[in-house]
C-alpha cells in the first residue's frame, strides 16, 4: 500500500537536545512538508520541499531543519533553539507543489520534552 | 498573509440532525480550499476540495461550495451519524507561491461529536 510512515509515533527528549523526526512516502510525490500542531490550533507550516535537494522555510522554521537527499524522505530536525518544541508534527506529500493538490498526511509523531 | 477563519467549537448535535460548518477565507487571487479531517491521535485525511469558484466538492454525504462572492466554503451534511465525530479543518492554498505560502493555510479546526 502506498502511503507516507512517520516514526516514531511518540518521543520524549530532554530540554537542550536535537531530535529527528522521520518522514517516508512511497507516493512517489515530488512535494513534502512538515506542519506543526499545537491543541486548540489549526497546523501551522515549518518546512517545505518540492524537489529534491531543495526545501524552502514555511512560516515557523525557527528551531528546525530539514534535508531532502531523497525524493522519498524528508527527515525534520527539532534543535534545542527551538523554545517550545512539545507539539504534534505532521509530515504531508502532494504529487507536486501546486495549489490544486491534494496533500496527504502521515500518522504523526507526538514530541513531548520533559 | 492568507488566513482561515472557522467556526469555534465543540459542536454537538444528535444522530440524524443536519450539519453546517462555517469556513471564511482570505486570500490573494482564487485558492484551491479544502476540507481536512482528523480523528483522534491521527493524520489528516482529506474530506473534499474545490479549485475554483462555484465548484462543489463532495464526498460521504459532505459537501461544500466554492463561494468567491461571500469568501466561504461551508461544510454541510444532511445527516451525520456518530461516526462522523471528529476534527474538522478547512484549509485554502493559494496559486502564488514564494514567501513560504506554498503549505497549507489551516483553520483553528472545529470539534464535532454527535450523540446517539
Amino acid at each position: 500500500d502506498g502511503g507516507i510512515t512517520q516514526s516514531p509515533k511518540y518521543l520524549f527528549r530532554k530540554e537542550g537536545q536535537n531530535v529527528t523526526l522521520s518522514c517516508e512516502q512511497n507516493l512517489n510525490h515530488d512535494a513534502m512538508y512538515w506542519y506543526r500542531q499545537d491543541p486548540g490550533q489549526g497546523l501551522r507550516l515549518i518546512y517545505y520541499s518540492q524537489i529534491v535537494n531543495d526545501f524552502q522555510k514555511g512560516d515557523i522554521a525557527e528551531g528546525y531543519s530539514v534535508s531532502r537527499e531523497k525524493k522519498e524522505s524528508f527527515p525534520l530536525t527539532v534543535t534545542s533553539a527551538q523554545k517550545n518544541p512539545t507539539a504534534f508534527y505532521l509530515c504531508a506529500s502532494s504529487v507536486q507543489g501546486i495549489a490544486t493538490d491534494e496533500q496527504f498526511f502521515g500518522p504523526g509523531t507526538r514530541l513531548t520534552v520533559l | 498573509g492568507d488566513s482561515v477563519t472557522q467556526m469555534e467549537g465543540p459542536v454537538t448535535l444528535s444522530e440524524e440532525a443536519f450539519l453546517t460548518i462555517n469556513c471564511t477565507y482570505t486570500a490573494t487571487g482564487y485558492p484551491s480550499l479544502f476540507w481536512y479531517v482528523q480523528y483522534p491521535g491521527e493524520g489528516l485525511q482529506l474530506l473534499l476540495k474545490a479549485t475554483k469558484a462555484d465548484d462543489k466538492g463532495s464526498n460521504k454525504g459532505f459537501e461544500a461550495t466554492y463561494r468567491k462572492e461571500t469568501t466561504s466554503f461551508h461544510l454541510e451534511k444532511g445527516s451525520v451519524q456518530v461516526s462522523d465525530s471528529a476534527v474538522y479543518f478547512c484549509a485554502s492554498r493559494s496559486p502564488y507561491s514564494g514567501g513560504g505560502a506554498d503549505g497549507l493555510t489551516f483553520g483553528k479546526g472545529t470539534h464535532l461529536i454527535i450523540q446517539p
